[in-house]
């Protein structure tokens, strides 16, 4: 079966400071993969979409990028973090199939920027 | 631009009574609707799902109709649980790719 897996849980970083959070998949072969934001009070926010290796689309201007050094492996990073990063950064992976759109998420990371 | 729009929270409730989160949405062609839910401090879950009109998607005691002719997919349950407590999103998929369009969210919290 297929597994999604985020670190850390939960971040606490003084502004200014770089960032990196990890998430992995396990049990499937060139997933789609996503970042996405949930802050306080608002809904999700997708950052970042990626269909394969290397292959980064960016849905909105930040302060934040994303990489993909393996199949199964999503990274989020900042160089310099900004008091507006905070929030709840979710995962998630899909396998299209024509009329289906579901994906499944991790179990998120919660970061506060102080 | 296609878009969902769902009831606003928090939505309060008494164990057993009935529930509706309304839902509706702007799109074109022909999407496929979710709905997700997320437990405190947890990632999303899929909960049901209607890919084409007039299916009506089920799971958990939880139903949701997809009508095109109101461009509604609203949530539906008889009885609430304490369980039952979380935020729902309801999203549609343009079935060009998989990204999906996610609405706002409505917390949902049960007491018993």
């Amino acid at each position: 079966s297929q597994t999604i897996h985020q670190w850390p849980a939960t971040l606490v970083q003084p502004v200014g400071s770089p960032l990196s959070l990890e998430c992995t998949v396990e049990g499937t072969s060139n997933p789609n993969l996503y970042w996405y934001r949930q802050a306080a009070g608002r809904g999700l926010q997708l950052l970042f979409y990626s269909v394969g290796i290397g292959q980064i689309s960016s849905e909105v201007p930040q302060n934040l990028s994303a990489s993909r050094p393996q199949d199964r492996q999503f990274i989020l990073s900042s160089k310099k973090l900004l008091l507006s990063d905070s929030g709840f950064y979710l995962c998630a992976w899909s396998v299209w199939v024509a009329g289906s759109g579901e994906q499944y998420f991790g179990p998120g990371t919660r970061l506060t920027v102080t | 631009g296609d878009s969902v729009t769902q009831m606003e929270g928090p939505v309060t409730l008494s164990e057993e009574a009935f529930l509706t989160i309304n839902c509706t949405y702007t799109a074109t062609g022909y999407p496929s609707l979710f709905w997700y839910v997320q437990y405190p401090g947890e990632g999303l879950q899929l909960l049901l799902k209607a890919t084409k009109a007039d299916d009506k998607g089920s799971n958990k005691g939880f139903e949701a109709t997809y009508r095109k002719e109101t461009t509604s997919f609203h949530l539906e349950k008889g009885s609430v649980q304490v369980s039952d407590s979380a935020v729902y999103f309801c999203a549609l998929s343009l079935n060009r790719d998989d990204k999906i369009i996610f609405g706002k969210g409505t917390r949902l919290h049960i007491l018993p």
